[in-house]
């Protein structure tokens, strides 16, 4: 099974700074179609889960600019240009080339 | 706009069964394949199961084989989970998302397994 390791779990930001999330995987995500199914999701508190990011760097509709997503193979980073007060929640990456599995969470609070 | 509408959570036994259901619009279901996520309280997500737009291919994580059947109607633009045998460790709130890489996602339904 393939394993998605996030960090850090926890990440403190103040208002209007950068953020950063790693996501490392067990086995390289490369499909045999040539794409990487890594996607990235947004809970927030008491919320559903919103997709951001698929396919490593592809946003979502409505999804802000000041998120992006980068990476290849096994390593893959979640990027926020500067942190507003809406984006606090759990943030979790997941990969949908070897079936599915979801990194842990990444628990994003404003300092 | 696209809605999904989960249903069918509530508390049982173990060993007992449930049946969830998930009715969509704003899209065409029959285009899409459909995805059920799990959540247990306090914790992460655990992608289920998901089946194909024909409902001819399934695919499901192991700690559900042979105990949880997703299947589909695309007449009635609903999705289900068959969930039976069910364990204190299935406790959770249950999604229904769109498509293999779960573009959308309803609000959830609970899932309590206790004696």
């Amino acid at each position: 099974d393939v394993v998605m390791t996030q960090s850090p779990l926890f990440l403190p930001v103040t208002l209007g700074q950068p953020a950063s999330i790693s996501c490392r995987s067990s086995q390289s995500l490369v499909y045999s179609d040539g794409d990487t199914y890594l996607t990235w999701f947004q809970q927030r508190p008491g919320q559903s889960p919103r997709r951001l990011i698929y396919k490593v760097s592809n946003r979502d509709s409505g999804v802000p600019d000041r998120f992006s997503g980068s990476g290849s193979g096994t390593d893959f980073t979640l990027k926020i240009s500067r942190v507003e007060a809406e984006d606090v929640g759990v943030y979790y990456c997941m990969q949908g080339t070897h079936l599915y599995t979801f990194g842990q969470g990444t628990k994003l609070e404003i300092k | 706009e696209v809605y999904l509408v989960e249903s069918g959570g509530g508390s049982v036994q173990p060993g007992g069964s449930l049946r969830l259901s998930c009715a969509v619009s704003g899209f065409t279901f029959s285009s899409f394949w459909m995805t059920w996520v799990r959540q247990a309280p306090g914790k992460g997500l655990e992608w289920v199961a998901n089946i194909k737009q024909d409902g001819s291919e399934k695919y499901y994580v192991d700690s559900v084989k042979g105990r949880f059947t997703i299947s589909r109607d695309n007449a009635k633009n609903s999705l289900y989970l068959q969930m039976n045998s069910l364990r204190a460790e299935d406790t959770a709130v249950y999604y229904c998302a769109t498509g293999r890489y779960m573009s959308n996602w309803g609000q959830g339904t609970l899932v309590t397994v206790s004696s």
